[in-house]
């Protein structure tokens, strides 16, 4: 199985500051990697998919990149609702496809 | 505007199936795209369990395979969930979600979730 680990596990930043959340693979996942943001009670929003394209009205201040087993997300300039939970998610090659556990980005 | 529902009973015994159902609504199930499951726990995070196709057509995470089940019913726009001999280890929120093979390979649309214990 592939291990995605998700640094840092918090992040505290205030609005209009640059945010860079990191997603390390156990095993190159090529660039199938997807990133998610998830707030309490709602459903989880698709941001990012195939490590670098903004998914369907996601803010251009959302941006990723990498490649293999190290991929970013990058919030230029935090607005205040960017604050939540964001997740990696990696779908290479055959299942199982697996979830990093997050990164809380906090105020 | 595409929404996903997950139903189901929110408490079930430990040796049990749990059963969900999710509701797709604003658009056809036979539309192509996959439609999959996903649990998150404290301790284990986010898993995936299985997409399904309205063909029928599925793909599951081996983890799971001999207690889990992907069905889908066409003609109520609906797919459900089935996991035997539950544990307290299963209970969790569990998420239905659209899964988008051909143009995204994410799951590009999910449901608000369901929460679901298992306990006696």
């Amino acid at each position: 199985e592939n291990v995605l680990t998700q640094s840092p596990p918090t992040l505290s930043l205030s609005p209009g500051e640059r945010a860079t959340l990191s997603c390390r693979a156990s095993q190159s996942v090529s660039s199938y990697i997807a990133w998610y943001q998830h707030k309490p009670g709602q459903a989880p929003r698709l941001l990012i998919y195939d490590t670098s394209n903004r998914a369907t009205g996601i803010p251009a201040r959302f941006s990723g990149g990498g490649s293999g087993t190290d991929f970013t997300l990058t919030i230029s300039s935090l607005e205040p609702e960017d604050f939540a939970v964001y997740y990696c998610h990696q779908r290479n090659d055959l299942p199982p496809y697996t979830f990093g556990l997050g990164t809380r980005l906090e105020i | 505007q595409v929404q996903l529902q997950e139903s189901g009973p929110r408490l079930v015994k430990p040796s049990e199936t749990l059963s969900l159902t999710c509701t797709v609504s604003g658009s056809s199930i036979s539309s192509p795209y996959y439609w999959g499951w996903i649990r998150q726990t404290p301790g284990r995070g986010l898993e995936w369990f299985g997409s399904i196709y309205h063909s029928g057509s599925t793909y599951y995470n081996p983890s799971f395979m001999g207690r889990m089940t992907i069905s889908i019913d066409t003609s109520k726009n609906q797919f459900s969930l089935r996991l035997t001999s539950v544990t307290a280890a299963d209970t969790a929120v569990y998420y239905c979600a659209r899964d988008d093979l051909v143009r995204t390979n994410a799951l590009d649309l999910w449901g608000q979730g369901i929460m679901v214990s298992v306990s006696s």
